[in-house]
C-alpha cells in the first residue's frame, strides 16, 4: 500500500511569509507526528495528533507554529511570519498505536530567504 | 536531560562488520530503533527492541541492549556500499504520545 505522502517536496519562502505543510498519513494509522530535522542534526519533535484527542503541542518552537488534523487524515503543519531558523526538512511519520512503529515521510524541506 | 548521543562518523571496507553505538538517557524508554537515512531520502525503519530484550537479530542486523548503561548498538554483517547511510537511534517513552527522541545521527561510509 501506499507509505507516507508530504507536499512540497520543497518550498523556497522569504522571510516574514506564511506557508503550509501537508502530510497525508498510511490509512488507518490513528497517530501522525512532525518532526523537524535541521542540517546534520537529529530529529526534534513537533506535534502529536491522535485520534480525536487533544494534540500533543509540546515541541512546537514557537506560536508561530500550528498544525491541524482532521480525525484520521490529512494534517497540514502551518509556520506563519517566517524566519531564517525555521530552515530545515519537515518530516511526518503515521503509526498504527498498537504496533508503535513511526513511519516516515519524505518531508517537506523549507528553506527561508 | 533528553539526549541521546551517537558518534558522528563510522568507516569500514566492504564485507566487514559495522558497529554503531547509541547511548540514551531515560530508564523508562519501552522502546528502541533504528532508522536508516540515505541521501534525499525520507527515514526508513530498520529495526527495533522492546526495552525488556537483551538482543534481537533479523537477518544481517544484530541489535543489542545494555539496559544498565543505556547502551543501544547496531551491528551489519557483511556490510555493503548500498549499507552507507546515516543510521539515526531513537528512543520511545511510551505513554499517550509515544514521541521519538532521536540521536544526531552517524554517517556511515563504506569503503570498496
Amino acid at each position: 500500500g501506499a507509505g507516507v505522502s508530504q507536499s512540497p517536496s520543497n518550498k523556497v519562502t522569504e522571510k516574514g511569509k506564511d506557508v503550509e505543510l501537508r502530510c497525508d498519513p498510511i490509512s488507518g494509522h490513528t497517530a501522525l507526528y512532525w518532526y523537524r530535522q535541521r542540517l546534520g542534526q537529529g530529529l526534534e519533535f513537533l506535534i502529536y495528533f491522535q485520534g480525536n484527542s487533544a494534540p500533543d503541542k509540546s515541541g512546537l518552537p514557537s506560536d508561530r507554529f500550528s498544525a491541524e488534523r482532521t480525525g484520521e487524515s490529512v494534517s497540514t503543519l502551518t509556520i506563519q511570519r517566517t524566519q531564517q531558523e525555521d530552515s530545515a526538512v519537515y518530516l511526518c511519520a503515521s503509526s498504527s498505536l498498537s504496533v508503535g512503529e513511526q513511519y516516515f515521510g519524505p518531508g517537506t524541506r523549507l528553506t527561508v530567504t | 536531560g533528553e539526549d541521546v548521543e551517537q558518534s558522528l562518523f563510522l568507516s569500514v571496507r566492504e564485507g566487514d562488520s559495522s558497529v554503531i553505538n547509541c547511548t540514551y538517557t531515560d530508564s523508562s524508554s519501552t522502546y528502541l530503533y533504528w532508522y536508516k537515512q540515505e541521501p534525499g531520502a525520507g527515514l526508513q525503519l530498520l529495526t527495533y527492541i522492546f526495552s525488556n530484550m537483551d538482543m534481537k537479530q533479523d537477518q544481517r542486523l544484530t541489535v543489542l541492549l545494555n539496559k544498565k548503561d543505556k547502551h543501544l548498538s547496531l551491528r551489519i554483517a557483511d556490510t555493503q556500499t548500498g549499507d552507507s547511510a546515516i543510521y539515526f537511534c531513537a528512543e520511545s517513552r511510551g505513554g499517550a504520545t509515544n514521541k521519538l527522541i532521536f540521536g544526531t545521527g552517524t554517517l556511515l561510509a563504506v569503503q570498496p
